[in-house]
Parts: structure tokens; C-alpha cells; sequence
């Protein structure tokens, strides 16, 4: 099975800041990489496809990029509801796998 | 607009089984996957498998083989989950969401199941 690596699993964070979430994936996974958010409660809510692609009502401030074997979640200016869990999710090749998530919270 | 609408929280008894749904509406239920998750309680995502309503075909992940079955109803839009041999490790929210392009871009809203005697 591919593994996804994620880090950090928890991030404390202020307003403003410039936070990056990453996973790297055990193998080649091309850029079949998603992004979610996920707040108590609730179903997640996909964020970022294709790895850098910006899901449909997603905030501009949210942005994914890859580099090799490792791919970002990048939150340019957090904002109070931004403060969820993430998780990554890999579609390449089954069974699909989810990142271990972080939990990004208000310093 | 695109919507699945799951069945409601269970409560069931160890090594019972249990049958979920997911009513699909607003888009072409035949021509999209439909994926379904597991979050066991305070815990991450897991994925176990998918269904292709249009065939019925179906993918599982091998922790899941033999504890799940995904079936879909063509005539009433709507998947289904089926756990049998429910243990206590069962318990879980489990989701269905929709696959294709962008793929997992609409879920349920959760399904809770408990089991305890």
C-alpha cells in the first residue's frame, strides 16, 4: 500500500500567518493528491485536486503545490475558520490512502 | 444541486450486521464512482472501497474484504454499505461520497454506527 506521510500533526498558528501542510507519499503518485478540510461535526470538504488545483468554492488563500515526492497545502493569511483538521488523500493506485491529518489550531 | 443523503445513526448488536444508504440526487448516479469512508471515533480517515453504479463493479480495500458489500440501486439512486460480523471496532461514522472528476467533491453527512450490547 502507498503510504502518505503527513506533517505536522498538529500546528498552532496565528491569524495571518503563512501556515504549510505536507505529505509525502511512499511511492509515485503523479498528481493524484487531494486536499481536505474537515471541522468537528462535519464531512470533510475537498480543498485541492490534482494536486494543485482549487476545488470548487475554495478560498483563494488556499493552494496546493508538489515538489518530487512531497506535496504542500499552503494557507497564504489563516482566517478563524480555517482552523479544522486536514488531511491529504492519495488516488492513484488502490486501496487509496488518507494522510494521518493535522490539526491546525489558534496559537 | 448535487446531494447524498444518508440513512440514519444505528445502534446494533455485536456480530450483527448493518445496511447503510445513500440516496444520490442531481447528477447522473450511473456515471459516477461512489466511494465510501470510514472515521472511527476521535481517528483519521480510512478509505474502503468504491462502487461503479453504472456496472456494478467494486473495488474494496483489503482490510475491508469480507467485513463490507457495496451494492447501488440503479432505480432509486441510492448505494448501499452493508458490515456484517459487527464488532466493537465497527464503531465508526461512516461516509459516502462521490468519485469521478474532480472526485470526492460531494459527501453524506455521515452515517454514526454504534455497536454495544
Amino acid at each position: 500500500d502507498i503510504q502518505m506521510t503527513q506533517s505536522p500533526s498538529s500546528l498552532p498558528a496565528s491569524l495571518g500567518d503563512r501556515v504549510i501542510i505536507t505529505c509525502r507519499a511512499s511511492q509515485d503518485i503523479g498528481d493524484y493528491l487531494r486536499w481536505f478540510q474537515q471541522k468537528p461535526g462535519r464531512s470533510p470538504r475537498l480543498m485541492i485536486y490534482g494536486a494543485i488545483n482549487q476545488a470548487a468554492g475554495a478560498p483563494s488563500r488556499f493552494s496546493g503545490s508538489r515538489s518530487g515526492p512531497d506535496y504542500s497545502l499552503t494557507i497564504s493569511s489563516l482566517e478563524s475558520e480555517d482552523m479544522a483538521d486536514y488531511y491529504c488523500l492519495q488516488s492513484k493506485e488502490s486501496p487509496f490512502t488518507f494522510g494521518s491529518g493535522t490539526k491546525l489550531e489558534i496559537k | 444541486q448535487v446531494q447524498l443523503q444518508q440513512s440514519g445513526t444505528e445502534l446494533v448488536k455485536p456480530a450483527s450486521s448493518v445496511k447503510i444508504s445513500c440516496k444520490a440526487s442531481g447528477y447522473t448516479f450511473t456515471s459516477n464512482y461512489m466511494h465510501w469512508i470510514r472515521q472511527q471515533p476521535g481517528n483519521g480517515l480510512e478509505w474502503i472501497g468504491w462502487i461503479y453504479p453504472g456496472n456494478g463493479n467494486t473495488r474494496y480495500n483489503q482490510k475491508f474484504d469480507g467485513k463490507t458489500t457495496l451494492t447501488a440501486d440503479k432505480s432509486s439512486s441510492t448505494a448501499y454499505m452493508q458490515l456484517s460480523s459487527l464488532t466493537s471496532e465497527d464503531s465508526a461514522v461512516y461516509f459516502c461520497v462521490r468519485g469521478g472528476l474532480p472526485g470526492f467533491d460531494y459527501w453524506g453527512q455521515g452515517v454514526m454506527v454504534t455497536v454495544s450490547s
